[in-house]
């Protein structure tokens, strides 16, 4: 079985300031990663995936994700947010075959003027 | 291409009734799943439909159901609704292929209340 941990549930953060949405996920078998963004009153959009390759991944405005397999990580960070940046981000995983997906519950981004 | 159409966006209901909703897929994608997204409990998987088929499903009661017609259009149903059905519900379609793609195109999700 597959889960996944948001560590924050809320996270503020000032404007132009660096910011690090964390990340960890187990499974018995090798999975795909993703992060996506919800704004408000919409659904989710797809920031940034891990599929294979490089584990550097950068995705839509200016966020970057590192996949670290021995701490099962994968942190999604932006050198420096703007007040667009508020949302809910979350994390997913999902296995090679098949097109189910396991969420995290969520981590609240605030950024603050 | 018009993106993932969800109907209706809101809705309220009391308890003991049913409940269908429907979301239309973008052009050409065969699989749509649903989601049901709870504050504190996040998005939680309800079932994945592809070519008329449900392939995947996650930990819901039979009271959830859902169907895929022949143009990739689904409906969720929920019957003997309780108050806990509270929720967004997302519909997601993806490219077709047993694989993954990387990639759900998400709606702007069904908002049920029950009172």
């Amino acid at each position: 079985a597959q889960s996944v941990t948001q560590l924050d549930s809320q996270v503020p953060v000032f404007e132009e300031a660096p910011v690090e949405l964390r990340c960890n996920y187990s499974s018995s078998v090798s999975v795909y990663l993703f992060w996506y963004v919800q704004y408000p009153n919409q659904g989710l959009q797809l920031l940034l995936k891990y599929l294979s390759g490089s584990t550097l991944v950068k995705g839509i405005n200016g966020f970057e994700a590192e996949f670290n397999k021995s701490q099962t990580s994968f942190h999604l960070r932006k050198p420096s947010v703007h007040i667009s940046d508020t949302a809910e981000y979350f994390c997913a995983v999902s296995r090679f075959t098949g097109n189910q997906f396991y969420f995290g519950t969520g981590t609240s981004l605030t950024v603050i003027p | 291409k018009a993106g993932v159409t969800q109907t209706p966006r809101y809705l309220i209901k009391t308890r003991g009734q049913q409940v269908t909703l429907s979301c239309s897929p973008i052009s050409g994608h065969r699989s749509v799943s649903w989601y049901q997204q709870t504050p504190g409990q996040g998005l939680q998987f309800l079932f994945e439909y592809f070519s008329e088929t449900q392939r995947n499903k996650g930990n819901f009661p039979g009271r959830f159901s859902g169907r895929q017609f022949s143009n990739s259009r689904s409906e969720m149903n929920v019957s003997t609704l309780e108050l806990g059905d509270s929720a967004l519900y997302l519909c997601a379609s993806s490219q077709p292929g047993l694989r993954v793609t990387g990639e759900l195109f998400f709606g702007e999700g069904s908002r049920l209340t029950v009172l």
